[in-house]
């Protein structure tokens, strides 16, 4: 899987919009982008994926410029319940890939 | 009801003795996970095995062990050897598309 960094932590207030962007400067080709949540004590939980350019649904947004060696997670009008870590990894999207996690993004969103 | 189900949620074992953690799902996934995480740390992977009857290495192997006998269970046993087991242990699967898995609930190991 190629590398990515993303902010150790981060802090918001309730209703506001969040961008979380992870850097990966040598994504391959056939590479796309996986975003995860996990609160404390629980396993982490498929947000969204994409390849290029944008993909939105219920939860998230993740934008991805052309160059594709960077993305953003945005998160609309965060609530509390949001308060989570957020995990950027990427990869080739083929079955039995070995799923290797960093040290995701600590969002805090305070009332 | 489709998932990913471990057990127990909660272990407690004496320094020395193996302990064995269950993860059992019915996605008809091929690929299962084990993944160990240490408080306030990302998830570091132990095993992983893509279909039955193989499995490889993680990054952090050594003190653990696994088997694949069935499609449905991939068990995690923790030995002696494991210099320091106290952890939360998560089991995952996924199918055809690889960077998209579910993950149990996970199990709170603690040696005493």
């Amino acid at each position: 899987l190629a590398k990515t960094t993303q902010p150790i932590s981060m802090d918001s207030y309730e209703g506001q919009e969040v961008n979380i962007t992870c850097s990966h400067n040598n994504i391959a080709t056939n590479d796309y982008i996986t975003w995860y949540q996990q609160f404390p004590s629980q396993g982490p939980r498929f947000i969204i994926q994409g390849y290029k350019t944008k993909v939105t649904n219920e939860v998230a947004s993740l934008f991805i410029p052309a160059d594709r060696k960077s993305s953003t997670l945005s998160l609309p009008r965060v609530s509390l319940s949001d308060t989570a870590v957020y995990y950027c990894l990427v990869g080739g999207n083929n079955a039995g890939n070995m799923l290797t996690f960093g040290g995701g993004t600590r969002l805090m969103v305070k009332p | 009801d489709g998932g990913i189900t471990q057990s127990p949620k909660y272990l407690f074992r004496k320094e020395g003795q193996n302990v064995t953690l269950s993860c059992e799902q019915n996605l008809n996934h091929d690929a299962m996970y084990w993944y160990r995480q240490d408080p306030g740390q990302g998830l570091r992977l132990i095993y992983y095995s893509q279909i039955v009857n193989d499995f490889q290495k993680g990054d952090i192997a050594e003190g653990y062990s696994v088997s694949r006998e069935k499609k449905e269970s991939f068990p995690l046993t923790v030995t002696s050897a494991q210099k320091n087991p106290t952890a939360f242990y998560l089991c995952a699967s996924s199918m055809d598309r690889g960077l998209v898995a579910f993950f149990g609930q996970g199990t709170r190991l603690t040696v005493v």
